[in-house]
């Protein structure tokens, strides 16, 4: 069946770049997704990349795609303490079980 | 439209009771999605509405589920005789259409969620 993977936790100090790295088994999804949910805070989507693109870059977030291997990773640039959250990678209805992500002064 | 709402945001129930939760979905989205998500874990996928249809209940937790969408407006998801391990934050969420199917979509709006406790 349809599954989605993370590592649980990353963290990083301020002003470094963080990579979240997440597979998928669901080669149909036209769209993949990154969603943040701070805590104590609803899901909130950050970002999409559509399945036929193998990069998409906003602002400080960049977006890689290997379709081949089934690999999606988030990127962000100068990463700050207010980037603290739980990151979770979706493909269609799916969600991977999210990356908590700390960020040390 | 101030995006997806739900209610009640908490809902304290006893073992047994039935418990219904209701989802307001952006106007002018036309899928609504109901998913659970327990401490620690993403967001369970539980079923989903395109208008009024419910394509997807494979994945509903028991019979004990149901959802509806009877205007293709909002939603209730309902819970029969609750059990301690259904106690976990209810999301429901909404999104638009582009392109074909529900694999096309631009992403979801997610609603605060209704937290269920079963004692």
């Amino acid at each position: 069946g349809e599954d989605v993977e993370q590592s649980l936790f990353l963290s990083v100090r301020e002003g470094d770049s963080s990579v979240i790295n997440c597979t998928y088994t669901d080669s149909s999804s036209t769209y993949l997704y990154w969603y943040k949910q701070e805590p104590g805070a609803g899901l909130q989507l950050l970002t999409y990349i559509f399945s036929n693109m193998d990069m998409k870059q906003d602002q400080r977030l960049t977006v890689l795609l290997n379709k081949k291997d089934k690999h999606l990773s988030l990127r962000i640039a100068d990463t700050q303490t207010g980037d603290s959250a739980i990151y979770f990678c979706a493909e269609t209805l799916i969600f991977g079980q999210g990356t908590e992500l700390s960020v040390k002064p | 439209d101030t995006g997806v709402s739900q209610n009640p945001r908490h809902k304290i129930t006893k073992r047994g009771q039935n418990v219904t939760f209701r989802c307001d979905p952006i106007s002018e989205h036309n899928r609504l999605y109901w998913y659970r998500q327990t401490l620690g874990q993403g967001p369970e996928f539980l079923t989903y509405f395109q208008n009024e249809a419910q394509l997807e209940k494979s994945r509903l937790l028991s019979d004990r589920f149901s959802a509806e969408r009877p205007k293709g407006s909002f939603s209730t998801l309902e819970i029969q005789r609750t059990e301690q391990g259904d106690s976990a934050m209810y999301l429901c969420a909404s999104s638009g259409v582009g392109g074909t199917g529900v694999r096309a979509n631009y992403g979801y709006t997610f609603g605060s969620g209704t937290r269920l406790t079963v004692v």
